[in-house]
């Protein structure tokens, strides 16, 4: 069974950074694309950022390029989001999600990160 | 850009149907998979349909998932609605590039 479990979350300044974890298990990690979907309070889901199964090949939404960083570990079955020069924007909870079909999404239980001085 | 446009809300009777409508944007709707996602408060979504009409397993029969061509949407169906499928319902599909595009979400209301 996919299991994913983000960490990392919490209350940051403006201006500030987090990184946040995605600690994966229940399939074969390094062949996976690796995703972060982000849901701010009441609002829709929406999708961030990827990362290729060797780390090699990346991608952004346009809101957070230049400020988030996608990566992972293979090693340690993890993926990780550098997020840098936080806005009250980036509230959300952050969903870190993997393919578990050609086309669906698995999803971790999510991580909150609240923006605020 | 490429997106996915639902509508706000439904609302239903328990044992009745319900169909929630995505729109794409631009392009063609079957050039890529769509998905549909469950999220009850406080809880990731969940896949109902994957794969346009795909059922995951543990998923009831009462959902089904089709794409018309000629609106370019997509569709979920609930039959038989219950008052656990109280709900905010997504959609989900791929641009151009490949990346991942969900609709904005609607909520169905069980009356």
């Amino acid at each position: 069974e996919v299991q994913l479990v983000e960490s990392g979350g919490g209350l940051v300044q403006p201006g500030g950074s987090l990184r946040l974890s995605c600690a994966a298990s229940g399939f074969t990690f390094s062949t996976n694309w690796m995703h972060w979907v982000r849901q701010a309070p009441g609002k829709g889901l929406v999708w961030v950022s990827r990362i290729n199964s060797d780390g090699r090949s990346t991608n952004y939404a346009d809101s957070v390029k230049g400020r988030f960083t996608i990566s992972r570990d293979n090693a340690k079955n993890t993926v990780y989001l550098q997020m840098n020069s936080l806005s009250a924007e980036d509230t959300a909870v952050y969903y870190c999600a993997t393919l578990c079909t050609s086309a669906s999404f698995c999803w971790g239980q999510g991580t909150l990160v609240i923006v605020s001085s | 850009n490429f997106m996915l446009t639902q509508p706000h809300s439904v609302s239903e009777s328990p044992g009745k149907t319900v169909t929630i409508s995505c729109t794409g944007s631009s392009g063609s709707i079957a050039s890529n998979y769509v998905q549909w996602y469950q999220q009850r408060p406080g809880s990731a979504p969940t896949t109902v349909i994957y794969e346009d009409n795909q059922r995951p397993s543990g998923v009831p029969d009462r959902f089904s998932g089709s794409i018309d061509r000629s609106s370019n949407s997509a569709s979920l169906t609930i039959s038989g609605l219950k008052a656990e499928d109280e709900a905010d319902y997504y959609c989900q599909s791929y641009d151009a590039t490949n990346r991942a595009v969900f609709g904005g979400g609607t909520q169905l209301t069980v009356l």
